[in-house]
């Protein structure tokens, strides 16, 4: 049983359109981070969320932690062939400082 | 300044044999983590390193598996007698420090292939 739930697992759309990819758990995390995987390298991280209820933005992608802090959401807006990656959800449960838990991931691919 | 960095990119062995994976951290960084990423997973945690001693190493699936980090700065994670299971995508990340939420630097990983 994965501690963290990503969904979907698989998301192919054409570019311009929208996305939004879900992290859930039913552990609740003191922050939740998301990274960005390309074949060949290691993760890149995106994004660390804190607070309950916390939505962070960077360009076209915005990231919010649910109030709970057991859920998280990423959302792309108008998503570009360059978006197309493996994005991952990872968090430290209690107090496990460095110990992530990483979700299994969303294979994205955006068709020009 | 230099970003993570492991060695080799890829290994391929034989069932049975040993092998060395090396990972080269961010430095000053003074914490050092394994992680192990199968196929269309994400990564799963092995052990991490704040300074010389391992601080968390209930990841390692067994005693095959054991990681040093003699000066505090590069660090081998050792597999003996390795299996077909054994093969993934071993990555190594550091970061400044072991509190919450420290941004992980992760380096390219090593394929590891066990025939």
């Amino acid at each position: 049983t994965q501690l963290l739930e990503q969904s979907p697992q698989f998301l192919s759309i054409q570019e311009g359109e929208n996305l939004t990819v879900y992290c859930n758990s039913s552990s609740v995390f003191s922050s939740l981070q998301w990274y960005r995987q390309e074949p060949g390298e290691g993760p890149v991280l995106l994004v660390t969320v804190v607070t309950g209820g916390e939505v962070k933005k960077l360009k076209r992608l915005t990231f919010q932690f649910g109030d709970a802090r057991k859920d998280s959401s990423l959302h792309i807006t108008a998503a570009q062939p360059g978006d197309t990656g493996l994005y991952l959800c990872a968090g430290a449960p209690g107090t496990s400082y460095g110990k992530l838990t990483f979700g299994q991931g969303t294979i994205l691919t955006v068709h020009p | 300044g230099a970003g993570v960095s492991q060695t080799p990119s890829n290994k391929v062995t034989e069932k049975g044999k040993y092998v060395e994976l090396r990972c080269d951290p961010i430095s000053g960084h003074t914490a050092l983590y394994w992680y192990r990423q199968s196929l269309g997973q994400g990564p799963e945690f092995l052990i991490y390193f704040q300074g010389t001693g391992a601080a968390d190493d209930s990841g390692l699936p067994n005693d095959r598996f054991f990681a040093v980090r003699p000066e505090g700065s590069v660090s081998t994670l050792k597999i003996q007698r390795t299996e077909r299971g054994d093969s993934a995508v071993y990555l190594c990340a550091s970061s400044l420090g072991l509190a919450d939420y420290n941004e992980q630097f992760f380096g390219p990983g090593t394929r590891l292939t066990v025939l």
